[in-house]
């Protein structure tokens, strides 16, 4: 079974606090994600990397940046958080184009910032 | 560009009842499609793909979906409804020219009444 591990279940960060979320994916993926999840606006995509060092900004990357210095493990880090970043966030991971399309979710970290 | 639409926000129904779930989405070519269920507070779950061949696809815990490209329609099915499928359901839509991204419906949440 795929494994998709995140760091906290729940988190309360200040205003102006440096946040880092992390993920950890036990299957080898090449291709991992992050989402943030508000009701009624189902899931949008942050960023992705589809290799080690590679990534690309989703539909909604202002306030984020990743890392993916080791292809298990993919960081989403919030600069200078802010109370509009209140959300669920949601990390996956999905094997390379031709091997399988679907994607893999962790339980997700409930984000407050105050 | 792909997107997808999930016309019902709630979901009411007696437990032992049929229940459909529908997903509409808009591509030209022959999609990817997914539905995944959410249990509050955790991550999303894959309940059956779509990738090509028989139409009807059946999934984990009893649901089936119909791929109908007539109507661009991949509706989810149950005969007959556990008070433990109360949760929110998310369709989504991939393509091979977009390597592994997905992108997801606003969700229709699942109320199941005794």
């Amino acid at each position: 079974d795929v494994k998709v591990t995140q760091s906290s279940r729940y988190l309360v960060k200040r205003t102006g606090e440096k946040v880092f979320l992390e993920c950890v994916q036990d299957m080898d993926h090449e291709n991992m994600f992050w989402y943030r999840q508000d009701p009624g606006l189902g899931l949008r995509l942050i960023y992705f990397s589809y290799d080690v060092k590679m990534k690309e900004k989703g539909d909604i990357p202002e306030g984020y940046s990743v890392s993916r210095e080791k292809k298990e493990r993919f960081s989403l880090i919030l600069e200078s958080a802010s109370t509009n970043q209140t959300s669920m966030y949601l990390c996956a991971s999905s094997p390379r184009p031709g091997q399988g399309y679907e994607q893999y979710f962790g339980p997700g970290t409930r984000l407050t910032v105050t | 560009a792909q997107s997808v639409t999930q016309p019902d926000i709630h979901i009411t129904v007696s437990e032992g009842a049929s229940l459909e779930l529908r997903c509409n989405y808009s591509y030209g070519a022959t999609p990817y499609l997914f539905w995944y269920v959410q249990s509050p507070g955790q991550g999303l779950q894959l309940l059956l793909k779509y990738f090509s061949g028989d139409t009807l696809v059946q999934g984990i815990k009893g649901f089936e979906a119909e791929f109908k490209r007539s109507q661009s329609s991949f509706n989810l099915r149950k005969p007959s409804v556990h008070w433990s499928d109360a949760a929110e359901y998310f369709c989504a839509v991939g393509a091979m020219e977009y390597g592994n991204k997905l992108v997801f419906g606003a969700g229709t949440i699942l109320r199941v009444k005794s």
